[in-house]
């Protein structure tokens, strides 16, 4: 099955600052890959997707951007604020909508 | 668009009580619900895939018998923790895809947190 691989585990990053959170997977037929955003007591919640017919995708101060030759994927959070602190978790289905999750990235946004 | 609501979400009870949890679309169709075991500071991990019509699909190692999924209708499933103890407390989680389409994203509700005295 397929397997994700997701780094690094902790991201500290100073306010305004970006952060970059990486992720592999093993199944070259992975179609559909989203991220979550996670805060604590709460389930997670979509950010952003990417399907593998893209390299890239943006909205406002998020990014995913997709090298399917390599099999990974990154988020991009740029102009960091407080708020975004949180956990995040990528995703790779190969499209019956079942997902496979990465361990999950705290990050940390100092004020 | 696209909420999930999933209620309770907190449950204290005692060894042997069997527990409900409901998962509904608010505002969209969902053919197909998961749901999720999260154990603190770890990933998501699926225990069902449950299909509107149909018996849900358990992932390996998944007691069926223990965890029941019930999906009578496009907009909401439910698991019962049956004869719940200690061990199964966690923090479940539900999701459902909007139709039956391919590479849909997942809408996932805010939790249950069971806790087994």
């Amino acid at each position: 099955g397929e397997n994700v691989e997701q780094h690094p585990s902790t991201l500290s990053v100073q306010e305004g600052d970006s952060a970059v959170i990486k992720c592999t997977y093993s199944d070259s037929a992975s179609n559909y890959f989203p991220w979550y955003k996670q805060e604590l007591g709460k389930g997670p919640q979509l950010i952003i997707d990417i399907r593998s017919n893209v390299g890239e995708k943006k909205d406002q101060r998020i990014a995913v951007t997709l090298n399917k030759t390599a099999k990974h994927f990154s988020l991009h959070i740029t102009e960091t604020q407080p708020e975004d602190s949180a956990v995040y978790f990528c995703a790779a289905s190969r499209g019956n909508n079942r997902l496979a999750f990465g361990k999950g990235n705290q990050v940390v946004v100092i004020p | 668009g696209a909420v999930v609501s999933q209620h309770p979400s907190r449950v204290i009870c005692k060894s042997g009580t069997s527990v409900k949890i409901e998962c509904r679309s608010l505002d969209f169709q969902a053919t197909t619900m998961f749901w999720y075991r999260q154990f603190p500071k770890q990933s998501l991990m699926l225990m069902a895939t449950s299909n509107e019509g149909s018996k849900a699909t358990y992932e390996q190692g998944v007691e069926k018998d223990k965890f029941l999924i019930n999906h009578a209708s496009l907009t909401l499933s439910t698991l019962t923790v049956t004869s719940a103890h200690p061990e199964d407390s966690s923090f479940y989680i539900c999701s459902a895809v909007d139709s039956g389409f391919s590479n849909q994203p997942q809408h996932f509700g805010d939790g249950t947190r069971l806790s087994i005295l």
